[in-house]
C-alpha cells in the first residue's frame, strides 16, 4: 500500500497564478485533511472532508478550495496565489472515530510551494 | 488562541542523555496523539493516549497522559541520534468535534553524537 501520496513535491508559482494539489489514500479511510506548516505557526487546518461529497472549513480556508468528488481523492485549489501562500502543505486521511479508532491521521509527504 | 502549548520549543541534547517533553492545555481532550516528522517528511505517529493517567511505552520512549485529560508527556530515555526529530502533540477535543485534532507547535529534537 502506498498510504497518502501527494503530487506534486515541489512548484514555483507567480502570483496570481493557479494551481491544484492533489492527495491521494488507498487506505479506504472516511476522513481527509489539507494542513500547511509554516515556521513557528505549526500545522494549520485549511479545510477537511468526512466523506465523499462533502468538505468544511478549517482554520486558515481563505484563498483556498477544495474537492472530494472520490473517497481516495481530495484536491486542494489556489485560484489566485499570493506570496503569503508559500508554505508546505500536507495531506492527511483517518478512519475517524468509529471503534478503536481515535482519528489518527496518516500523512503524506507534503508539497513545498513557493509563490514569487 | 493556542489550545496546546508544548514546551520546550528547542532542545540540543547528547546521545544518551534523557528528556521530557511537555504537552499542555486547559481544554479536556476525548485523546492525544504524539507524532515524530523528519525534515522533508509528513508526521507519522508514534502512540495514542486515551484514559486519564495512562501510560504507553514505546521503546525507550514513555508517553504519559494527565490524570484530568488536559495535558501529556513524552519522556525519552538514553537519547540517540535517531531520535532527532520534530515532536508534534494532537488532542481531540471531547464532544462533537472530535473529526479534527488540534495540533501544538511542536518540540525540535536535535540529539547530537
Amino acid at each position: 500500500n502506498a498510504g497518502v501520496t501527494q503530487t506534486p513535491k515541489f512548484r514555483v508559482l507567480k502570483t496570481g497564478q493557479s494551481m491544484t494539489l492533489l492527495c491521494a489514500q488507498d487506505m479506504n479511510h472516511e476522513y481527509m485533511y489539507w494542513y500547511r506548516q509554516d515556521p513557528g505557526m505549526g500545522l494549520r487546518l485549511i479545510h477537511y472532508s468526512v466523506g465523499e461529497g462533502t468538505t468544511a472549513k478549517g482554520e486558515v480556508p481563505d484563498g483556498y478550495n477544495v474537492s472530494r468528488l472520490k473517497k481516495q481523492n481530495f484536491l486542494l485549489g489556489l485560484e489566485s496565489a499570493a506570496p503569503s501562500q508559500t508554505s508546505v502543505y500536507f495531506c492527511a486521511s483517518s478512519r475517524g472515530t468509529s471503534g478503536q479508532s481515535y482519528n489518527e491521521q496518516f500523512f503524506g509527504p507534503g508539497t513545498r510551494l513557493t509563490v514569487l | 488562541t493556542q489550545l496546546l502549548e508544548q514546551s520546550p520549543q528547542f532542545l540540543s541534547i547528547q546521545e544518551g542523555e534523557n528528556l521530557t517533553v511537555y504537552c499542555n492545555s486547559s481544554s479536556v481532550f476525548s485523546s492525544l496523539q504524539w507524532y515524530r516528522q523528519e525534515p522533508g517528511e509528513g508526521p507519522v505517529l508514534l502512540v495514542t493516549v486515551v484514559t486519564g493517567g495512562e501510560v504507553k511505552k514505546l521503546k525507550r520512549l514513555t508517553f504519559q497522559f494527565g490524570d484530568a485529560r488536559k495535558d501529556s508527556s513524552l519522556h525519552i530515555t538514553a537519547a540517540q541520534p535517531g531520535d532527532t526529530g520534530l515532536y508534534l502533540c494532537a488532542g481531540a477535543m471531547s464532544g462533537g468535534s472530535n473529526y479534527k485534532l488540534t495540533f501544538g507547535k511542536g518540540t525540535l529534537l536535535t540529539v547530537n553524537p
